[in-house]
């Protein structure tokens, strides 16, 4: 079984400039999850899909950030501009059922270094 | 405010002994716990996981226990084996929902 897929794995740009990252999940995970994560810091949440909809993005920073799952499957984030402070490692995550099993299937993540 | 905190950066530990990790929450309202280990370049992958019903749960070399009263949990490896030099997270669920509250992380080193 493949697991979750996630591109590019390096990025590096320019202050102000806009950022795409791509997320395949599992084949037949409903639920997908975009994490940030800091260096020396846990993942934090910031989108979780059911299927084509967002159903919590309370955390996402949305001046800045969109992100969207056509059809239930792969995911894009963007960032549009990026900021220094947004370089950290971004992580896709998917799982069957969010409510019912609690084990989350990542992605390698894709390191954005802003400069 | 850090729900979920593993207050150990790292820890070496000799190979063929035991690994503990430590964890602990504050949110008394989490019903579940799990563990993930993390290599570098590589995201997180799950380890175990146990409820808030349950006090031990056990999978080959690794055992996490979880002390309710005190809000503490802990993972144990036995014996440490090379393969096991990680990062790992200790993660939690607040009843209420799906999120996954997340550690820092604990780098464990295994020394031959």
């Amino acid at each position: 079984e493949a697991g979750v897929v996630q591109s590019p794995r390096y990025k590096i740009i320019e202050k102000k400039q806009p950022v795409a990252f791509w997320c395949n999940p599992i084949s037949g995970h409903n639920t997908l999850y975009w994490y940030r994560q800091n260096l020396g810091q846990g993942p934090e949440l910031l989108i979780r899909y059911e299927n084509e909809e967002a159903v919590d993005d309370s955390q996402l920073p949305k001046d800045r950030f969109s992100a969207e799952r056509l059809k239930g499957v792969d995911s894009t984030l963007k960032i549009q501009p990026a900021e220094l402070g947004d370089s950290a490692v971004y992580l896709c995550a998917s799982s069957f059922l969010a409510g019912v099993t609690y084990e989350q299937y990542f992605g390698p993540g894709t390191r954005l270094t802003v400069t | 405010d850090q729900q979920v905190k593993q207050n150990s950066p790292s820890l070496s530990v000799q190979e063929g002994r035991i690994s503990i990790l430590n964890c602990d929450y504050t949110n008394s309202m989490f019903d579940y716990f799990l563990w993930y280990k993390k290599y570098p370049a590589e995201g997180p992958t799950f380890l175990i996981s146990i409820s808030s019903i349950k006090d031990k749960n056990e999978d080959g070399r690794f055992t996490v226990f979880l002390n309710k009263s005190a809000k503490h949990l802990s993972l144990h490896i036995v014996p440490s084996q090379p393969g096991d030099s990680a990062v790992y997270f200790c993660a939690a669920r607040p009843d209420s929902n799906y999120q996954l509250i997340w550690g820092a992380g604990t780098k464990l080193i295994i020394k031959p």
